[in-house]
């Protein structure tokens, strides 16, 4: 069984429009990350969150919003579409820091923006 | 630029064969984690190497690092078809993991 769950799968949005990415994880991980990855970069990071609050964010556009509403919950919403966004966004989770630990990721969310 | 970068960009070998990714860091680490990314699936860890380690196993896969140098490789021995995929090397901070834009392996039949 999956340990991290991300909704939808795949899902089009016309510009302009607003999305919300889900992603539960359970594995009982402490934090939680997102990562987007498209054609033209590479794997990129957007946020951590730590017991549901914001430890690193490197995204620029405030368009971009994660939301913990439970310990093992952290989506991500998106406003004002743009063909720009499209990319496949990965969820992840790791127990203690990303880098001595292990990130789990889920199997991602691929958002194509017409 | 990007913190971890790995080379060759793409590779191939025959199945059976061995074959070896390297990473260059540009920063000191507390450690470097190798992942792989089959397609359509997320990345998953293969090996984390800390910092005062210069060699780690798992199964089939070796990691390597040096630190004066800033760099690790990655080697595969008895490559088999469903080791098709790219490979990343990773490192950062506590809360952020950076990623190289990996190494597309293929291993042909």
């Amino acid at each position: 069984d999956p340990k991290i769950i991300q909704k939808p799968k795949y899902l089009v949005a016309v510009t302009g429009s607003e999305k919300i990415l889900i992603c539960e994880q359970y594995l009982g991980h402490n934090a939680m990350y997102w990562y987007r990855q498209s054609a033209k970069k590479p794997l990129e990071f957007m946020f951590s969150y730590s017991y549901q609050k914001l430890m690193d964010n490197q995204t620029a556009s405030s368009r971009f919003q994660p939301q913990s509403s439970k310990k093992n919950h952290l989506d991500l919403q998106i406003t004002a579409l743009k063909p720009d966004d499209s990319a496949t966004y990965f969820c992840a989770s790791s127990q203690g820091g990303a880098n001595t630990g292990q990130l789990y990721f889920g199997e991602g969310s691929k958002l194509t923006v017409l | 630029s990007q913190l971890a970068e790995e080379n060759p960009w793409a590779l191939s070998v025959h199945e059976g064969e061995s074959v070896t990714v390297n990473c260059s860091y540009k920063t000191s680490i507390t450690a470097l984690q190798w992942y792989r990314q089959k397609s359509g699936e997320g990345p998953a860890q293969l090996i984390l190497i800390r910092s005062n380690e210069r060699e780690k196993r798992n199964g089939r896969l070796r990691a390597t690092l040096d630190t004066s140098s800033q760099s690790s490789s990655l080697s595969i021995t008895a490559t088999r078809c469903e080791d098709t995929a790219v490979y990343f090397c990773a490192t950062g901070s506590n809360y952020q993991l950076i990623w190289g834009s990996g190494t597309k392996l293929i291993i042909k039949p």
